[in-house]
């Protein structure tokens, strides 16, 4: 148990509808990142918030945003889906203070989200 | 941004030692080498982070040369639980988003 916490483990949608992945981050850790896995693409990284603000983007799509609240738990809102969205979505969270790089990230079990 | 090469695929055997070698040529003088572990429908995992030379922990062993262009998980007697998709990664300092998870190297341990 990496202490990350995931909702829902798995959605099933239609085309065009609106979803919101929720992630509770490990206990102390500031930091929440954003990870897409789909089978043909990899884990693909989304976008960072650090203590409240976005701190970093990646490969996020328009339609796409998310956001960290002040508990530090993250929201990440998926609109107009299309098929291609299906994929698993990690959330991951860090201590950045810890000496060593970025120190170790925690990921959660995922949310699998499938678009029909 | 440094990328990664590592092989896609590796078999071994039970009580084997795996060494899965991966290369970084443009690894940056901040940058650390990091490993993770992942089992189907689950988050990856943290193995090992090193920087330079050997680091060793109660899971596997991390091997770096002096130039740093490269490095090598190495797994001590498998098992079939060890059977899991390992990313090597390139870590710049206090940058989490810019690390870059590549293809991975699917390990396949028979008994």
């Amino acid at each position: 148990d990496s202490g990350v916490t995931q909702t829902p483990k798995h959605l099933i949608t239609a085309t065009g509808q609106r979803v919101t992945l929720r992630c509770s981050p490990r206990s102390g850790d500031l930091s929440v990142y954003w990870y897409q896995q789909s089978l043909d693409q990899g884990l693909q990284f989304l976008i960072q918030y650090y203590n409240g603000e976005e701190r970093a983007k990646g490969n996020i799509l328009e339609r796409f945003s998310a956001q960290q609240f002040p508990d530090l738990h993250s929201e990440l809102n998926l609109s107009s889906l299309e098929l291609g969205d299906s994929a698993l979505y990690f959330c991951a969270s860090s201590d950045p203070s810890l000496a060593g790089g970025t120190g170790e990230l925690f990921f959660g079990e995922g949310s699998r989200l499938t678009v029909l | 941004l440094a990328k990664t090469t590592q092989p896609i695929s590796m078999d071994s055997y039970e009580g084997q030692e795996v060494n899965i070698t991966c290369s970084h040529n443009n690894i940056a003088t901040n940058d650390y080498i990091t490993w993770y572990q992942q089992f189907p429908s689950q988050g990856p995992r943290f193995i090992i982070q090193g920087y330079k030379t050997k680091v060793t922990n109660e899971v596997a062993s991390l091997f770096i040369p002096a130039d740093r262009k490269s490095s090598t998980l190495s797994l001590p007697r498998v098992s079939l639980s060890d059977t899991a998709v390992y990313y090597c990664l390139v870590d710049p300092y206090s940058s989490a988003s810019k690390i870059i998870f590549g293809s991975g190297t699917r390990l396949s341990i028979r008994p």
